[in-house]
């Protein structure tokens, strides 16, 4: 009963460098999304997708990129990492049966830019 | 624009004391979900309620009950007797008919200690 997996679960990287941080879902679920918890900030979000072939901004877009070629996988990248970026980074999913569904976060990855 | 607040950014309580952890929402759409979830020392998020702009029944699951007044925007969480397990950090937060359950906007959150 796998859910929403992410990985790495940790990373340290120097500025400039870019990365992948990788979300897979197993529930078929049509919804997800990345979002960055920062200290006294909440969860904001970066990037969504509604379905395979469709993403859209989130509250805090630049200096990431997502794709969502398959259901189950929605990558975010890292173009070239600024001190900026260090956060935890969570991806979630939810089922596109209703707006209202409640979304199904993964562990999260907790990222460091050096 | 829709924004959600918790107020109290930590609580530090005896176990077996009641608390309650504030959220205030602003939101100009008339249909919207308002959503608590926990954050463990652990890190993951575990959903623990939605309740709908429509339905403002009070809930009560257990030792946890939820009271949403929309005459004050507020939907607040209120955990009766706690206990050190109940330790973590609580996010409230609105999804918008409008903007669709992929965009949650999260309040700050509130890291609730309960002491032994």
């Amino acid at each position: 009963n796998a859910g929403v997996t992410q990985t790495p679960k940790f990373q340290v990287l120097k500025t400039g460098q870019s990365m992948t941080l990788q979300c897979a879902q197993d529930m078929n679920h049509e919804y997800m999304s990345w979002y960055r918890q920062d200290p006294g900030m909440g969860l904001r979000l970066i990037h969504y997708s509604v379905g395979a072939g469709i993403t859209d901004q989130g509250e805090v877009p630049n200096g990431y990129n997502v794709s969502r070629s398959t259901t189950e996988d929605f990558p975010l990248r890292l173009l070239s990492a600024a001190p900026s970026q260090t956060s935890v980074y969570f991806c979630a999913s939810s089922p596109g049966t209703g707006w209202f569904q409640p979304q199904h976060f993964g562990d999260g990855t907790r990222l460091s830019i050096l | 624009a829709q924004k959600v607040t918790q107020a109290q950014t930590e609580i530090s309580v005896v176990e077996k004391e009641d608390v309650t952890l504030d959220c205030v929402y602003e939101t100009r759409d008339t249909t919207y979900y308002l959503f608590w979830y926990k954050q463990p020392p652990s890190g993951e998020l575990v959903f623990l309620i939605r309740r709908n702009s429509f339905d403002e029944q009070n809930e009560i699951s257990g030792r946890y009950s939820w009271n949403f007044q929309k005459s004050t925007s507020s939907f607040n969480f209120t955990i009766t007797a706690s206990q050190v397990v109940d330790s973590a950090v609580y996010f409230c937060a609105l999804s918008e008919a409008a903007e669709g359950a992929q965009k949650l906007v999260f309040g700050q959150g509130t890291r609730l200690t309960i002491n032994p």
